[in-house]
């Protein structure tokens, strides 16, 4: 199984800020790689897809890049109601995974 | 307006079955790839099983032999049957209608709420 993992955790940060978090692959997984927000209590929403591409109606100040094994999720400038779960996913081959979550706070 | 509704979560004991729905609108169920995705109180994401338009399945490894995914075409409903449960099964799960792109699926487009799953005695 492809292994992601997430970078930091956790981190804070304030309104206005850039804040970027990183997602590892364990193997090449080319650019199949899918962004998600979670709230508490909610499903979660896509993001990105194939790395960098936008879903439609997610802001603009959501971008991402990367290809192989390693991604990024740049959040250009914090809104309030950023504050959230990120999760990457993997769609490059079964079984389907997820990395273990970033959880952005206020600061 | 997509909407993807799930229901058949609740208390279930440890070895017992439990069937979840997912009542789609919107679009036809049967001509696109949907999935389970479940998630633990307090933890991450963790996919259970797609199936895809043409009725190709896949799961996980935690739930193979044990849960199937199918769905029923004339009430545009997707299904999760889940046998021999386990206290390690308790979950939210999630159903998603898969996105495809180039034979692929980049990611989870649309969610349902959820459904509470408890396995305990």
């Amino acid at each position: 199984d492809i292994q992601m993992t997430q970078s930091p955790s956790s981190v804070s940060a304030s309104v206005g800020d850039r804040v970027t978090i990183t997602c590892r692959a364990s193997q090449d997984i080319n650019s199949w790689l899918a962004w998600y927000q979670q709230k508490p209590g909610k499903a979660p929403n896509l993001l990105i897809y194939v790395a960098s591409s936008l879903q439609s109606g997610v802001p603009s100040r959501f971008s991402g890049s990367g290809s192989g094994t390693d991604f990024t999720l740049t959040i250009s400038s914090l809104q309030p109601e950023d504050f959230a779960t990120y999760y990457c996913q993997q769609a490059n081959s079964f079984p389907v995974t997820f990395g273990q979550g970033t959880k952005l706070e206020i600061k | 307006e997509v909407q993807l509704v799930e229901s058949g979560g609740g208390l279930i004991q440890p070895g017992g079955s439990l069937r979840l729905s997912c009542a789609a609108s919107g679009f036809t169920v049967n001509s696109n790839y949907m999935s389970w995705v479940r998630q633990a109180p307090g933890k991450g994401l963790e996919w259970v099983s797609v199936i895809y338009s043409g009725g190709e399945t896949y799961y996980a490894d935690s739930v193979k032999g044990r849960f199937t995914i199918s769905r029923d075409n004339s009430k545009n409903t997707l299904y999760l049957q889940m046998n021999s449960l386990r206290a390690e099964d308790t979950a939210v799960y999630f159903c998603a209608r898969d996105a495809p792109w180039g034979g692929q699926l980049v990611g989870k487009e649309y969610w349902g709420q959820g459904t509470l799953v408890t396995v305990s005695s």
